[in-house]
């Protein structure tokens, strides 16, 4: 079945670590998402993709960063710049086209040790 | 500012009938999409409404003014699996979603 695929469930960061939550995708979508979801907050945006090898950064892009080196893939790397990591990390695409609902996969869970 | 404002909690009777309301200010205005979240879940998509008025789909309905920048979900015949988050967002004219922090919806038997 077509669907977004978020690894791992759950993931541990240690201080000054960097880690990288998998995001992919065989829908065939041209743009990808990742939002930070914190308790009681709205969803917020890190960074877009709308095409292979370009992205952008959304509202809270300090301490992220990203590749879309492949059009299923869209890997979000938690550097030890982001000093409060703690959230659920969602990924999402859309096809290219008329305006249409995202498609979220099931989310990271990201905690600090 | 873009933003969204929606209740943060609201509780209702399993068989009764909700309505979660939604103001919201963009700059440039592509529709408004509801989503439900069950905690620890990722969000599904419920309904997107771009022009004014009501769309029904099934126990569930959402409806859009824009002079108004208001839309509201209702949900009918309540279960108790309808208990979960109901969020809000709005397309802004860069296509980008601006979300409300979410509704809780408590359902009580």
């Amino acid at each position: 079945d077509g669907g977004i695929t978020q690894s791992p469930k759950y993931l541990f960061r240690k201080e000054g670590q960097n880690v990288t939550l998998s995001c992919e995708q065989n829908l065939n979508h041209d743009a990808m998402y990742w939002y930070r979801q914190d308790p009681g907050q709205g969803l917020r945006l890190i960074y877009y993709s709308q095409i292979v090898n370009d992205f952008q950064k959304g509202d809270i892009a300090e301490g992220y960063s990203v590749s879309r080196e492949k059009k299923e893939s869209f890997p979000l790397t938690v550097t030890s710049a982001q000093k409060n990591p703690t959230a659920f990390y969602l990924c999402a695409s859309i096809p290219d086209g008329d305006v249409q609902p995202q498609h979220f996969g099931d989310g990271t869970r990201l905690s600090i040790l | 500012g873009q933003n969204i404002d929606q209740p943060t909690e609201m509780t209702a009777t399993e068989g009764a009938i909700v309505q979660i309301n939604c103001t919201y200010q963009t700059s440039g205005f592509n529709g408004l999409f509801w989503y439900q979240q069950h905690a620890g879940e990722a969000p599904t998509f419920l309904s997107y409404n771009v022009l004014d008025g009501l769309e029904e789909k099934g126990r569930f309905s959402s409806f859009l003014s824009r002079s108004k920048g208001y839309s509201y979900l209702l949900l009918k015949e309540l279960q108790m699996k309808d208990s979960a988050s109901y969020l809000c967002a709005a397309m802004d004219s860069n296509y980008q979603l601006i979300w409300g922090a979410g509704t809780k919806l408590i359902i009580k038997p």
